[in-house]
Order: structure tokens, then C-alpha cells, then sequence
């Protein structure tokens, strides 16, 4: 099954900083490559999301990169706020494989 | 409608009791999904309904019964919960019974099980 981990675990940064979590999977099958945001108390929420044919995306203060052959992809936040705070998932996969989620990273952006 | 709900918010139920979660979609799609969320853990997939029809079951203990009624309705009977089930139940759904699909989460069913 897919093998997925999330760096760092932990992420904290002053506001109107940048911030940069990777994902890396072990199944070259995936191409679908998306970003959970879990606020806490929340439910887990999509903010972004690529697929294999794409090496980039952006949307206004959020992107997410892929390397297909090194088996990761991140995600970008710039100018980060405090509605930023949260945790991060990743969640990598393709047709027919297993509904895994990474371990997340919390992300804290300090005033 | 892009809103998945459910209910009931909030349940505490002894380890002898018998409960149902209920979760709800309109959105058409016919993927649904429960999950199981401990503290500070990523969501961890417990079944998959696909048309009504269950195509996984992460071999989850027989305490956890799913059930499809409709295309819009998920529930999860719960029987015979342990402690150690306490945690926060995620509904999902999805166009379709695929990974490469985005999941539409409900806002959870928080459990205490004393």
C-alpha cells in the first residue's frame, strides 16, 4: 500500500512569512496529489490539488509543486495569516488504490 | 447544495448502549464514506459505500454495522463501543468510488464512549 509522509510534523512562522510542507509517497501509480486543511474542531477541507500531467498550481496565496520522479509534491502558503493555523494533510492516490491520508503538519503562524 | 451533514454533533453512550450516526448528501454524489479521527491523527478510512453497495471495509470490528439506505444516506450503528473507540467519526463523499476524486467531509459526530 502507499507509504505516505508529511515534513515537517510541525511548522511555526510570523506572520507574512512563507510557509512549505512536503509530502512524499511511495506509489509511482499515484496522480492525484491534494492538500487537506483540518482547522481545529473542523472537518478536513481541500485547498488545493494537482495531478500528474501538472507540475504547478496556483491559487492566490497557495500553490502545490510535484515531482512525479523524486515521489513528492508541497504545498506553498505565502504572506501566511493567522486563519493559516491549522493542520495539513496531504493525501496522494490514484484509481483503484487505498484512501490514505499523511500524518499532517500542524501549522502555527504567530502575530 | 456542496454541504455534507450530520448528526447527532456530539454522542456519549455507555459501553452496553446502542447508537446510530446519521450523514447526509445532496450533491448527488455515489461514494460516501465513514472515518475514525483520534486526537492529533490524520483520518483513518473505516468503510466505503459505492451505489449504495459497501466496497471496503478496512476490516473494522463488528461493533461498527454501516448502512446505505439511499444514495444521500450513510448511517453507523454503533453496539457494544469499548473506550478506546472515543473518537471524532467522519462521514465523506465523493463523485465516485475513487482516489483520484476530491472528498467532501461532514463536520463529524464527536464520540465519548464511558
Amino acid at each position: 500500500g502507499e507509504n505516505v509522509e508529511q515534513h515537517p510534523s510541525t511548522l511555526s512562522v510570523q506572520e507574512g512569512d512563507s510557509a512549505v510542507i512536503k509530502c512524499t509517497y511511495s506509489d509511482s501509480a499515484s496522480n492525484y496529489f491534494p492538500w487537506y486543511k483540518q482547522e481545529l474542531g473542523k472537518r478536513p477541507q481541500l485547498i488545493i490539488d494537482i495531478r500528474s500531467n501538472v507540475g504547478e498550481k496556483k491559487d492566490q496565496r497557495i500553490a502545490v509543486t510535484l515531482n512525479k520522479t523524486a515521489k513528492h509534491f508541497s504545498l506553498h502558503i505565502t504572506e501566511t495569516q493567522p486563519e493559516d493555523s491549522a493542520v495539513y494533510f496531504c493525501a496522494p492516490g490514484g484509481y483503484g488504490q487505498n484512501f490514505v491520508f499523511g500524518p499532517g503538519t500542524r501549522l502555527s503562524v504567530l502575530p | 447544495d456542496t454541504e455534507v451533514t450530520q448528526t447527532p454533533k456530539h454522542l456519549v453512550m455507555g459501553m452496553t448502549n446502542k447508537k446510530s450516526l446519521k450523514c447526509e448528501q445532496h450533491m448527488g454524489h455515489r461514494a460516501m464514506y465513514w472515518y475514525k479521527q483520534k486526537a492529533k491523527k490524520p483520518p483513518e478510512l473505516m468503510f466505503v459505500y459505492s451505489y449504495e453497495k459497501l466496497s471496503i471495509n478496512e476490516s473494522v470490528p463488528s461493533r461498527f454495522s454501516p448502512e446505505c439506505p439511499n444514495s444521500s444516506l450513510l448511517n453507523l450503528h454503533l453496539h457494544a463501543l469499548q473506550p478506546e473507540d472515543s473518537a471524532l467519526y467522519l462521514c465523506a463523499s465523493s463523485q465516485a468510488d475513487r482516489r483520484d476524486y476530491e472528498q467532501y467531509f461532514g463536520p463529524g459526530t464527536r464520540l465519548t464512549v464511558t
